[in-house]
């Protein structure tokens, strides 16, 4: 079967660091995205890795390993609007989205 | 970029009466459209996929006769939940699949989602 895993809940400073990460195995890979989701709100996209390496988009970064099936989201800086729930999502070999269950991150002042 | 949006953005209604929800690309055609369904503290589970012209593709364990989708149009997909119940009450979120992000195929574009309260 397909399975996404990510940590259910984070806790963070505001200003601090905090990785959040994902582990895949899925049927066939065309890529993984990150996206950010306020409650009761659709999901915004973050980031998106096809290849392995690490993608840095201002506070944010995502890296990906291919050969470990495993992700990585990077928030650098935190403030408290990053307080949310993250989704890994990996586009399967059909072209579809298989949701992980997302993290929700809780940041302290 | 490509718009995604959603109609109604918030429903309440009776149980057993029907509810259709829209699904519109505002600036891009979508040969294909995702419906979600999202409870809370939960990830989105994949409802159907629908492709313009076609009957639509449900996932496992989602009725199709109770969950109508209606995708006529390059720019509009409808899902209508029939005779719909308290345990209906969900978050819907449609995307639309587009080749014209960056990220080609692989990428969909979200509606803004439609909370559906049944009493």
């Amino acid at each position: 079967g397909q399975n996404i895993d990510q940590p259910t809940e984070m806790t963070a400073t505001e200003g601090a660091i905090v990785q959040i990460n994902c582990t895949y195995q899925t049927s066939g890979f065309n890529g993984l995205f990150w996206y950010q989701q306020h409650a009761g709100e659709a999901p915004t996209f973050l980031s998106y890795n096809v290849l392995d390496g690490l993608e840095e988009k201002g506070r944010f970064s995502s890296f990906l390993s291919r050969s470990k099936g495993y992700s990585y989201l990077l928030l650098k800086e935190l403030q408290m609007k990053d307080s949310a729930s993250y989704l890994c999502a990996v586009v399967d070999s059909n072209y579809q989205l298989i949701w992980g269950a997302g993290t929700k991150l809780i940041i302290k002042p | 970029g490509a718009v995604v949006s959603q109609h109604p953005s918030r429903v309440i209604c009776k149980s057993g009466t029907s509810v259709k929800i829209e699904c519109r690309s505002l600036d891009f055609q979508a040969t294909t459209m995702f419906w979600y369904r999202q409870f809370p503290k939960q990830s989105l589970m994949l409802m159907a996929t629908s492709n313009e012209g076609s009957k639509a593709t449900y996932e496992q364990g989602v009725e199709k006769d109770k969950f109508l989708i209606n995708h006529a149009s390059l720019t509009l997909s409808t899902l209508t939940v029939t005779s719909a119940h308290p345990e209906d009450s969900s978050f819907y979120i449609c995307s639309a699949r587009t080749s014209r992000g960056p990220f080609g195929d692989n990428e969909q574009f979200f509606g803004p989602g439609t909370r559906l309260t049944v009493l």
